[in-house]
């Protein structure tokens, strides 16, 4: 069965860079999650995006910004970089909203920033 | 305080012991407990998940969620080293969306 697809999944930037991260859902998903797991830490809520429109956001710096396009693919801006963004970053997607409706998570991108 | 706490660790078991993996939690609007399993370098896999209090069995997992003491366990019987991963906890007000995660038990399972 088809899976969250996450790329890169591994990305290497120096402070003060930009990186975009993408998401691809599985198919008939339209719903999007983006979580930041530091080392050691557990995944913490960044943003959420509901048939292409942001529908929740969490501990999002002002730095970061994210969108879903209309394939419902989702992509993660970041910017001026700084060493603590180095993290693990997961994207989840499930069907349309609802209690019981599951989230799935993708093997996530490995950001360091050097 | 983190709204989620968790024991990171690591617990070490031998196989066919019974594992007890534990959250507890501030927040008193938290209606959906889940149960997640994270191998190295992957992303997390649902194992269960309970809306409110009560338990539910699923083969050689069990979770148990006690909302009056804001408590919730996950019990795995018959453990095999293939149970070796980091298991974390979540929990949220609305079903999936903005999950609350613990920090994760890192549980080994020797032969």
């Amino acid at each position: 069965a088809a899976g969250v697809i996450q790329s890169p999944r591994h990305l290497i930037k120096e402070k003060r860079e930009t990186a975009t991260l993408k998401c691809y859902p599985i198919p008939r998903h339209d719903t999007v999650y983006w979580y930041q797991q530091g080392p050691g830490q557990d995944p913490q809520f960044l943003i959420s995006f509901y048939e292409k429109m942001q529908s929740d956001k969490g501990s999002i710096p002002d730095r970061f910004s994210a969108q879903q396009f209309s394939d419902y693919h989702s992509e993660l801006n970041m910017s001026s970089l700084e060493l603590g963004d180095s993290a693990l970053y997961f994207c989840a997607s499930s069907q349309p909203m609802g209690a019981h409706t599951e989230a799935f998570f993708g093997q996530g991108t490995r950001l360091t920033v050097v | 305080q983190k709204e989620v706490e968790q024991d990171p660790g690591p617990l070490s078991v031998p196989e066919g012991a019974i594992v007890s993996l534990n959250c507890t939690y501030s927040n008193s609007a938290f209606q959906y407990f889940m149960w997640y399993r994270q191998y190295s370098r992957k992303g997390p896999e649902l194992l269960m998940y309970t809306y409110s209090s009560g338990n539910k069995e699923d083969g050689r997992f069990t979770a148990q969620v006690d909302k009056s003491s804001k408590y919730i366990s996950l019990f795995i019987r018959d453990s095999q080293p293939s149970d070796s991963a980091t298991y974390l906890c979540a929990m949220s007000v609305a079903g999936f969306q903005k999950l609350v995660f613990g920090t994760g038990t890192r549980l080994l399972v020797s032969p």
